[in-house]
């Protein structure tokens, strides 16, 4: 059974204080890794998808990347702005239903 | 519409009443998706359609859940004689068939059973 683990459950940061978001998986196949965020009473919004160990992509001040067990979102000089849930899910190649598995998340504050 | 749509965003109903929630996918996409997000909990996968096929009905909790998508656009997620252990948010996505593809959300429609 594919598992992903998120942690920390949450995370307080000063502004301007870069971090790092582990999402810890095991899967039968790794399709894609995705990383979403998601805002309260919103629904998640797509950030990233990493596809093979060695990976890294960036936009903005978040950079993602992948390892053969687990994802980092590194978030670097974070702004209040920044704030939210993050969301992580990996895509297996069991089976033709092309869903996600989806971690806790992790709430993440970020203070002015 | 430019997004995954749906509706009611929010819903109060009362214990042992039937539900009907909608879904309305982008256009295009033939991947349809539902999930569950309770308090603090991960998203649940609850069935998945893809074109023609027929629907990934694995992750639906009980018989009282069931799902139907309409000439491969709307989806319908019914939930008959709701419990109060059903109060919970349900997400729809959709995306292009296949793997690796963005999986997109919609806001949720947010049931809560009293």
């Amino acid at each position: 059974e594919d598992q992903v683990t998120q942690s920390p459950e949450a995370l307080r940061l000063q502004e301007g204080e870069s971090s790092s978001l582990n999402c810890s998986y095991t899967v039968s196949g790794l399709r894609g890794l995705f990383w979403y965020r998601q805002d309260p009473g919103k629904g998640p919004e797509f950030l990233f998808t990493l596809y093979s160990a060695g990976e890294e992509k960036e936009k903005e001040r978040l950079k993602a990347t992948l390892t053969k067990k687990e994802s980092f979102l590194h978030i670097t000089a974070p702004k209040p702005e920044d704030s939210a849930t993050y969301l992580c899910a990996v895509q297996a190649w069991t089976g033709a239903n092309s869903k996600l598995t989806f971690g806790k998340g992790i709430t993440l504050s970020v203070r002015p | 519409g430019a997004g995954v749509s749906q509706s009611p965003s929010n819903k109060v109903t009362e214990k042992g009443k039937d539900v009907e929630l909608r879904c309305d996918p982008i256009s295009g996409h033939t991947a349809l998706y539902w999930y569950r997000q309770s308090l603090g909990q991960g998203l649940e996968f609850l069935i998945y359609f893809q074109g023609n096929s027929a629907p990934d009905k694995s992750g639906l909790p009980s018989d009282r859940f069931s799902a139907e998508r309409t000439g491969g656009s709307v989806s319908t997620l019914t939930i008959q004689r709701t419990q109060q252990e059903d109060s919970a948010v349900y997400l729809c996505a959709s995306s292009l068939a296949g793997f690796g593809n963005t999986i997109y959300f919609g806001e949720g429609s947010w049931l809560t059973v009293v």
